[in-house]
């Protein structure tokens, strides 16, 4: 079944402790992005790769990093959390100008 | 800025009834659109798109306009079914690429 994978679905967990959000698709999509849900700001895109080893920013990439290393994985990984992110994650992917596929999304909670 | 937004944030249909959902979008430039539909717990999920050189695309029970001249585009569900309730996004997508700005969403609710 083509999917998009998320890990974990839910954390809580406290400010500062570096935490990664695993994002893998098995549809070989080259573009692959993150995306943050807010009540009321819609999805906003924390960053983007359209390919391995390529990776930009979105509109919102303050505090996050990612990495490209394989095609099919691009991990989110918040280096000093707090509490201003927590949200709700998505993780997209998709074949370059073609729709994109969501994971169910992984709720992050940071004290 | 660019932005891309919706008319209503909420909408209330009853079964059968065919639904209507607006959306707003700012940059010109703006080559691909998609509609999205988010039910609880969920992530979007794709259900038409469309392309700049198009005003219209059936799918499904859907219809996506598009009006250039007012950089309108909407979304027609007809026979809306209580499983159709849901948020929909519409999104756009600039020439350069893949990336996409999401509208703020509607929340549709069928009432049987």
């Amino acid at each position: 079944e083509a999917q998009v994978t998320q890990n974990p679905r839910y954390l809580i967990t406290v400010t500062g402790k570096k935490l990664t959000v695993t994002c893998s698709q098995n549809m070989n999509h080259e573009y692959m992005s993150w995306y943050r849900q807010d009540p009321g700001l819609g999805l906003r895109q924390i960053y983007y790769s359209m390919n391995v080893e390529v990776t930009d920013k979105g509109d919102v990439p303050e505090g996050y990093k990612v990495s490209r290393k394989e095609k099919r994985n691009f991990p989110l990984i918040l280096e000093s959390p707090s509490p201003n992110q927590t949200s709700l994650y998505f993780c997209a992917s998709s074949s370059n100008y073609q729709p994109q596929h969501f994971g169910d999304g992984t709720r992050l909670s940071i004290l | 800025g660019e932005s891309v937004g919706l008319h209503l944030p909420t909408l209330s249909v009853q079964e059968g009834d065919n639904s209507i959902i607006n959306c707003a979008y700012s940059n010109s430039a703006s080559d691909y659109f998609i509609w999205y539909k988010q039910e609880s717990g969920k992530g979007p999920q794709f259900i038409i798109d469309i392309r700049s050189n198009m005003d219209k695309r059936q799918g499904q029970r859907v219809t996506v306009l598009l009006n250039k001249t007012v950089k309108h585009l909407s979304l027609q569900i007809a026979a809306t079914q209580p499983g159709d309730s849901a948020v929909y996004f519409c999104a756009e997508r600039g020439a350069s690429g893949s990336r996409l700005t999401f509208g703020e969403g509607t929340q549709l609710t069928v009432n049987p």
